[in-house]
């Protein structure tokens, strides 16, 4: 079985700091891991994914993650913040290799104040 | 750029009423997923899909929910017979084929309101 923990549910940030949102997995075959955004009224649109290979990954709009298998965590991190991302972030992991479902965290909610 | 779209973007229905959501995947994906969102919870996996049969489903997915590929080309989410419950987002993914094909590929929703 596969779970994903997203401690808190909101975080706020000011426009230009840095943006830390965490994600620690739980998964008894090696992981594929994946950050999700979801903006308002709109469906789930990927930022980043681990699969293989170097663990430190970067993705869409300055989005990195990295991950840490020694602690069981894929946190996902952007060096300044702009206004525009705001919204709705997931972290979700699934089985290496398949083509099998994800199972999502319950997501946070990321605030940027001007 | 491909995308999944789904159909239609909003539903009202009267409780006990039939729905059917549908869903064109990315045309050379081979495997297709339904998941739900409850308004303010976490994205639940309902089903999965690959070569016209059921391959995982979860403990949501049950009796009332059936999936289907009629065509080649959509694939369907049916509920036979809606409850106040089943008010939710319902997005459909689908991914290619083989160890390399790891995104799935999201559709913007369709949001149920039961009534």
């Amino acid at each position: 079985a596969q779970s994903v923990t997203q401690l808190g549910s909101h975080v706020s940030v000011s426009e230009g700091a840095l943006v830390l949102l965490r994600c620690n997995y739980s998964s008894s075959v090696p992981p594929y891991l994946f950050w999700y955004v979801q903006y308002p009224n709109q469906g789930l649109q990927l930022l980043l994914k681990y699969t293989t290979g170097a663990t430190l990954v970067k993705g869409i709009n300055g989005f990195e993650a990295e991950f840490k298998k020694s602690e069981t965590s894929f946190h996902l991190t952007k060096p300044s913040a702009h206004m525009s991302d705001a919204a709705e972030y997931f972290c979700a992991v699934t089985r290496a290799g398949a083509n099998s479902k994800l199972t999502f965290g319950k997501g946070i909610t990321l605030s940027v104040r001007p | 750029e491909p995308e999944v779209t789904q159909t239609p973007s909003h539903q009202v229905t009267q409780m006990g009423q039939e729905v059917i959501l549908r869903c064109v995947p990315i045309s050379n994906h081979l495997y297709f997923y339904w998941y739900r969102q409850i308004l303010g919870q976490k994205v639940e996996f309902l089903v999965s899909f690959y070569n016209n049969e059921i391959s995982e489903k979860s403990e949501i997915f049950d009796d009332q929910f059936s999936v289907e590929r009629p065509d080649g080309s959509n694939f369907t989410l049916k509920i036979r017979s809606t409850k106040l419950e089943d008010s939710a987002m319902y997005f459909c993914a689908s991914t290619g084929q083989g160890a390399m094909n790891t995104e799935a590929f999201f559709g913007q929703g369709t949001r149920l309101t039961v009534v």
